[in-house]
């Protein structure tokens, strides 16, 4: 089956240190996978994607999210957290079977804390 | 440019009442999507649309109904509400070009409660 993991249910960090939030999948084929983050009270917003190419994916607010192939996986990283990235953050996968609906799976959700 | 809007923002329904979730774009999207989310279990998603007048269903589209009239809009009709109903419910869009689907812009959300 097709299916989005997110690991982590949450994640603390100390604002100025490097984060990760951790995505595996498992899709045939090749993935079209996505971040999305959801602050409170509001809707969800696009912070990045991977179709093709670079392995490395830059996005919005200084996020950045590597894919890899061999480990399944599309962490999503920032080098510096900040206490205004506080939110929950989901990792959602394009339903290969599904390629001309733009059906998207989406993981649980990882709640993300940063301390001052 | 509005985006994705959805009215209302929150309600509160006895059992067995019904009610519409209006969801609207103003992106000219072609796409659209109902989703409902559950605290810990993601999004899942209830309908969605390739176009004017073609619906269908998702993975959980029993207790719903939609429709798609016109390009801007796609209403979410719950016609008995029951308890496992209480939910947030987000509608979003995309612009597809049948090759590939871009990415889905999310509206506010509803917060719905059903008692």
């Amino acid at each position: 089956a097709q299916s989005v993991a997110q690991p982590e249910d949450q994640v603390n960090v100390a604002e100025g240190n490097p984060l990760t939030v951790k995505c595996t999948y498992s899709v045939s084929g090749n993935p079209y996978l996505f971040w999305y983050v959801q602050y409170p009270n509001r809707g969800l917003q696009f912070l990045l994607k991977y179709i093709t190419g670079d392995n490395l994916v830059k996005g919005s607010y200084g996020f950045e999210a590597e894919f890899n192939k061999s480990q399944t996986s599309f962490h999503l990283k920032k080098p510096s957290a900040l206490v205004s990235d506080s939110a929950l953050y989901f990792c959602a996968v394009r339903d290969p079977f599904s390629s001309n609906t733009g059906k998207l799976i989406f993981g649980q959700g990882t709640t993300l804390q940063v301390k001052p | 440019n509005a985006g994705v809007t959805q009215t209302p923002k929150f309600r509160i329904l006895k059992i067995g009442q019904s009610m519409t979730l209006q969801c609207t774009q103003d992106m000219n999207h072609n796409y659209m999507y109902w989703y409902r989310q559950d605290p810990g279990m993601g999004l899942k998603l209830i309908y969605y649309s390739v176009g004017a007048g073609i619906t269908d269903k998702g993975e959980v589209p029993n207790g719903y109904n939609v429709s798609r009239s016109t390009t801007e809009d796609f209403p979410l009709r719950l016609e008995l509400a029951a308890p496992s109903q209480t939910s947030v419910y987000f509608c979003a869009s995309s612009y597809s070009t049948g090759q590939s689907t871009d990415t889905q812009y999310f509206g506010p959300g509803t917060r719905l409660t059903v008692l």
